[in-house]
């Protein structure tokens, strides 16, 4: 299995712009989660689905950010409008819940610039 | 709520040198624990897990044992080596809670140097 793929790796971006986050999550993982890393505030979870419905977005900072799964392999994050703050670098992952103890496996992130 | 307080860093270490890195938690249930690293420019991946007290977790030569008494999860390594440079990061999951999610530390940056 190719693991965790997240599409755009880097994205520069103007304040006021929409930005579209992609993630694939691994064959067969029923839970997706996406995470936001900033040198201030650490990993923070932004929002989790189990079995494409969300289940928790508590740690979604505000209205401008929205989350979807559409089917078991295709999930987006988007930012609408985007502001210097979002600059971060955005990490999503996947897990067999139930199985494998929460182990979770991380894409290799998308690292967001707003200017 | 659930949390995990991990050693700030950064740390630098000359190589073969002993590592220690030290992790506690506060969970409301009985959490299973993890030790995730992040090398430069990639993603986390899982190094280590224990899902019971006194339990001993061990990978690459990384090792970290369950202490319920202390509610601790140490990271440690005899020798470490240049590759070993990344941020590490203590988890835990509190199935008790009823939920699917990791609490993650604030991560520890180690540097290994020749």
């Amino acid at each position: 299995d190719a693991g965790v793929i997240q599409s755009p790796r880097h994205e520069v971006t103007e304040m006021g712009q929409e930005v579209t986050l992609r993630c694939k999550p691994i064959s067969g993982h029923n839970s997706l989660f996406w995470y936001r890393q900033t040198m201030m505030r650490g990993l923070e979870l932004l929002i989790y689905f189990n079995n494409n419905v969300p289940i928790d977005d508590s740690g979604m900072p505000e209205d401008r950010f929205s989350a979807k799964m559409p089917n078991a392999s295709f999930s987006t994050l988007k930012i609408q409008p985007s502001e210097p703050r979002d600059s971060a670098v955005y990490f999503c992952a996947s897990e067999l819940a139930g199985v494998s103890y929460n182990e979770q496996f991380f894409g290799p992130g998308t690292r967001l610039t707003v200017l | 709520g659930d949390s995990v307080t991990q050693m700030e860093g950064p740390v630098t270490l000359s190589e073969e040198a002993f590592l220690t890195i030290n992790c506690t938690y506060t969970a409301t249930g009985y959490p299973s624990l993890f030790w995730y690293v992040q090398y430069p420019g990639e993603g986390l991946q899982l190094l280590l897990k224990a899902t019971k007290a006194d339990d001993k977790g061990s990978n690459k030569g990384f090792e970290a044992t369950y202490r319920k008494e202390t509610t601790s999860f140490h990271l440690e390594k005899g020798s470490v080596q240049v590759s070993d440079s990344a941020v590490y990061f203590c988890a835990l999951s509190d199935s008790g809670a009823g939920s699917y999610q990791l609490t993650f530390g604030k991560g520890t940056k180690l540097s290994v140097i020749p």
